[in-house]
């Protein structure tokens, strides 16, 4: 199977300081696509951001910003100045995009963030 | 644009009984929507791809017979967990594929009593 690692199980910080989720994933698939999506406690899935493997550009989005390397197969997320309505889990998740894979989503076990006032 | 709706958003059912979930497209059509399950503090894992006009495709553990998808129409997909248990109580997301990617429904949540 191709994995999606999220070594990060819980974290907790203190609001304003910066965070980052790792993830590092597993791909047989030439091409693929990578995401970010972010789970309140409601359950439904808030799409953060969807990278595609041929382009390795960061990207930054107000607070949010994430780290593509692909020669260490890591998508690293990362929240500066956390506030506490970020506290959520945060699902990455890898999708093959050549032959049979078809847009399926393979999700890491995800990241509990906790931001303290 | 590309919403996708679920029904019902939450269903208590008694155990033995069958529960229909719905994932509906509602701006765009979808030829092809998967089914994912969440248990309590776990992943989302799929279940099965779902495609108009044809049988689904269930993913390697998934039973088939219990888990039953129809995808009649362009923009909609039912799951059907049949003779439910406790243990079938989850969080089921359908998700739908739009172009090169997919958009996620809001999620049913089942408990089965």
């Amino acid at each position: 199977a191709q994995k999606v690692t999220q070594a990060q199980t819980e974290i907790s910080v203190v609001e304003k300081e910066d965070v980052t989720l790792d993830c590092v994933y597993e791909t047989r698939d030439t091409t693929y696509y990578l995401f970010w999506y972010k789970q309140p406690p409601s359950g439904e899935l808030v799409f953060l951001i969807r990278r595609n493997s041929f382009d390795e550009q960061n990207e930054i989005s107000g607070r949010y910003s994430w780290n593509f390397q692909k020669s260490t197969s890591s998508f690293n997320f990362t929240i500066t100045a956390s506030q506490v309505v970020d506290s959520a889990v945060y699902f990455c998740a890898r999708a093959g995009i050549s032959g049979g894979s078809n847009y399926k989503l393979t999700f890491g076990k995800g990241t509990l963030l906790t931001v303290n006032p | 644009g590309a919403v996708v709706s679920q029904h019902p958003s939450r269903v208590i059912c008694k155990s033995g009984t069958s529960v229909k979930i719905e994932c509906r497209s509602l701006d765009f059509q979808a030829t092809t929507m998967f089914w994912y399950r969440q248990f309590p503090k776990q992943s989302l894992m799929l279940m099965a791809t779902s495609n108009e006009g044809s049988k689904a495709t269930y993913e390697q553990g998934v039973e088939k017979d219990k888990f039953l998808i129809n995808h009649a129409s362009l923009t909609l997909s039912t799951l059907t967990v049949t003779s439910a248990h406790p243990e079938d109580s989850s969080f089921y997301i359908c998700s739908a594929r739009v172009k090169d990617y997919s958009t996620f429904g809001p999620g049913t949540r089942l408990t089965v009593t």
